[in-house]
């Protein structure tokens, strides 16, 4: 099983609302991956867990809150989010030590009004 | 800070073969990365280069050259379905910085 699942494929939230973006592997994979991405852009890394701990974090607003309750389910809480937060939200996961080759999840579309 | 550069868009017709060209303006870094991705889709994984020199994988074949601060991805025998976007990726440790990257239109 090399595939990586994301829930829900879209969502529309209002700036005041609560809501969360979730992603599951199956590949034993111990190093796990939140990216933003707009239209026409690259993706852009947003935060690494390494053995469900936090690793990095590239400096996000305090808005989005990960958490990785396991090994295999990552978490992205969603509070209070702009108008330009708007965007696809890729999970993805990899072997520790083989962040060159990671494999993503189809996408939660996120629009937020 | 980082920063690898790639054409915004190439065209190229069915059977021809197209090189995607990454030029970075970092250092430090483990490997450089290829990734695809079509519209709507997620990046898939292509190729990844740890040393200097030439990776072959099937159809398409990556280069890096850390001397001169560049790679490319070679894509042979194009077909219709490698019209998508690729992303060049710099690894650190635990993590890619994305390039600009490059949509590829393949016409028949």
């Amino acid at each position: 099983d090399t595939e990586v699942t994301q829930t829900p494929k879209h969502l529309v939230m209002g700036m005041t609302n609560k809501k969360s973006l979730k992603c599951e592997q199956h590949m034993g994979h111990r190093a796990m991956y939140w990216y933003k991405q707009k239209a026409k852009k690259p993706p852009e890394l947003m935060f690494v867990y390494s053995y469900e701990k936090l690793s990095i974090n590239e400096s996000v607003p305090s808005r989005f809150s990960p958490e990785c309750p396991n090994s295999s389910l990552l978490n992205l809480h969603l509070h209070a989010l702009q108008p330009e937060d708007s965007a696809l939200y890729l999970c993805a996961s990899s072997q520790s030590g083989r962040a060159y080759e990671q494999y993503f999840g189809p996408g939660t579309r996120l629009t937020v009004t | 800070g980082q920063s690898l550069e790639q054409p915004s868009e190439v065209t190229a017709v069915e059977g021809a073969i197209v090189q995607i060209n990454c030029t970075y303006q970092t250092s430090g870094f483990y490997g450089l990365s290829w990734y695809q991705q079509h519209d709507g889709g997620a990046p898939t994984f292509l190729s990844y280069n740890a040393l200097d020199g030439l990776e072959e994988t099937g159809r398409f074949s990556s280069f890096l050259s850390r001397s001169d601060s560049y790679g490319y991805l070679l894509l042979q025998e194009l077909q219709m379905k490698d019209s998508a976007s690729y992303f060049c990726a710099v690894q650190f440790a635990d993590k890619l910085i994305f390039g600009t990257g490059t949509r590829l239109q393949v016409f028949p």
